[in-house]
């Protein structure tokens, strides 16, 4: 079960846009529209932000949106806002019936 | 509204054993998949266990298979990870998570520490 690859570190400025990969292999990613995003900043429990690849939970500002091609999937960040800054973890379902995460990617908005 | 409370966790010394409670309520418990997320200290989260809501399915990541055992009891809105032969790198925040592709309710987490 090895983690999906994500970017260690992405940035941006207010108000740009920012995207974050995750890709994974045809056991996961690529099989499955079954990819989460969590949301964690220092100290506190992830927060479900994305699912399905495109989802949005209620509550969560329409500036975060998902995508998925092939064994990728991607999310965006229009309009960054300081409170965007935070770590980022993708998952995805498996064909083991199990649950993969991203490494991780930690957001700083300039 | 919904409420994840774990519990159970401590400083253990390797080789020894600790069992993680989670307390559920706001919503039915038998209903729903739960999951033991854990995240070492500075690490990113790792997936440990899931149990399907009527406990007939019990899945595990590679790593903690034959040492940890999840379980629930749906009459007690109760989840549980029994964590045998602990090792350093076990050394984590245990978070419960509801759900089985989407988890969408998380706990604050219980710290475990395995050291001598």
């Amino acid at each position: 079960q090895s983690a999906l690859t994500q970017p260690p570190s992405v940035s941006g400025s207010p108000g740009q846009p920012v995207t974050i990969s995750c890709t994974g292999t045809s056991s996961d990613v690529g099989s499955y529209n079954r990819v989460s995003w969590y949301q964690q900043t220092p100290g506190t429990a992830p927060k479900l932000v994305i699912y399905e690849v495109s989802n949005r939970p209620s509550g969560v500002p329409d500036r975060f949106s998902g995508s998925k091609s092939g064994n990728t999937a991607s999310l965006t960040i229009s309009g960054l806002q300081a409170e965007d800054e935070a770590n980022y973890y993708c998952s995805s379902y498996t064909s083991s019936s199990t649950v993969v995460f991203g490494g991780g990617t930690k957001l700083t908005v300039l | 509204q919904v409420q994840v409370v774990e519990s159970g966790g401590g400083v253990v010394q390797p080789g020894r054993s600790l069992r993680l409670s989670c307390a559920v309520s706001g919503f039915t418990f038998s209903s729903y998949d739960m999951n033991w997320v854990r995240q070492a200290p500075g690490k990113g989260l790792e997936w440990v266990a899931a149990i399907w809501y009527d406990g007939s399915n019990k899945y595990y990541e590679d790593s903690v298979k034959g040492r940890f055992t999840i379980s629930r009891d749906n009459s007690k809105n109760a989840l549980f990870l029994q964590m045998n032969s602990l090792e350093a790198e076990d050394t984590a925040v245990y978070y419960c998570a509801r759900g089985r592709w989407l988890l969408d309710y998380w706990g604050q987490g219980t710290l475990v520490t395995v050291s001598s």
